[in-house]
């Protein structure tokens, strides 16, 4: 069964600093990935998503996100980060029927 | 269209009642999910549909939850002698059918059982 890693519970980065969210999947072919964030007692909202081609996709709010295979991760940057970015974010891959897997989360706060 | 949306919000319940969930897809998307988040992990998948069929369902799905959607359209989510291990957000989910196609996710409801 395919699985995914977040190997960091909580971030914190001071606003206008770059930030980087780790995540590694286990699948044996070419994974569908995503980046889900939440804010709290929110729902989930899509960022960014990898089915193929460019490694190195964009999604909303500044984010990118770049597909490493040698590596199995897909870590999230962005390169200066705004007080309303504090959430929490997901890594997800997909399987079979488009069900989705998620990492367990990594909680970013950010100091002023 | 509004997105997708679950009624209620909140949920408290005593252990031992029957609780239901609602959950209203965006009305072009044939498929709809359930996930189930406990505090500090990420969502677990629970069941999902196409149009009115259930096509999977997970093992965290005991015989206690029973899920429908009886036109392909909204759909509910049957808790049936709640226990406290039940606490938990309810997400509901949808998409169109297809290979990866985006899943668009609603509020959620979150239950407690006391």
């Amino acid at each position: 069964a395919q699985s995914v890693t977040q190997p960091d519970i909580h971030i914190t980065v001071s606003e206008g600093a770059s930030l980087e969210l780790r995540c590694n999947y286990s699948y044996g072919a070419t994974p569908y990935l995503f980046w889900y964030v939440q804010s709290p007692g929110q729902g989930l909202q899509l960022l960014l998503k990898y089915f193929s081609g460019d490694t190195l996709v964009q999604g909303i709010k500044g984010f990118e996100a770049e597909f490493k295979r040698s590596q199995s991760s897909f870590n999230l940057r962005k390169p200066s980060v705004h007080w309303s970015d504090a959430a929490e974010y997901f890594c997800a891959v997909v399987e079979y029927g488009n069900k989705l897997v998620f990492g367990a989360g990594t909680i970013l706060r950010v100091k002023s | 269209d509004t997105g997708v949306s679950q009624d209620p919000r909140h949920k408290i319940t005593k252990r031992g009642q029957n609780v239901t969930f609602r959950c209203d897809p965006i009305s072009e998307h044939n498929r709809l999910y359930w996930y189930r988040q406990t505090l500090g992990q990420g969502p677990e998948f629970l069941t999902y549909f196409q149009n009115e069929a259930q096509l999977e369902k997970s093992r965290l799905l005991s015989d206690r939850f029973s899920a429908e959607r009886p036109k392909g359209s909204f759909s509910t989510l049957e808790i049936q002698r709640t226990e406290q291990g039940d606490s938990a957000m309810y997400l509901c989910a949808s998409s169109l059918q297809g290979e990866a196609t985006e899943a668009f996710f609603g509020q959620g409801t979150r239950l407690t059982v006391v």
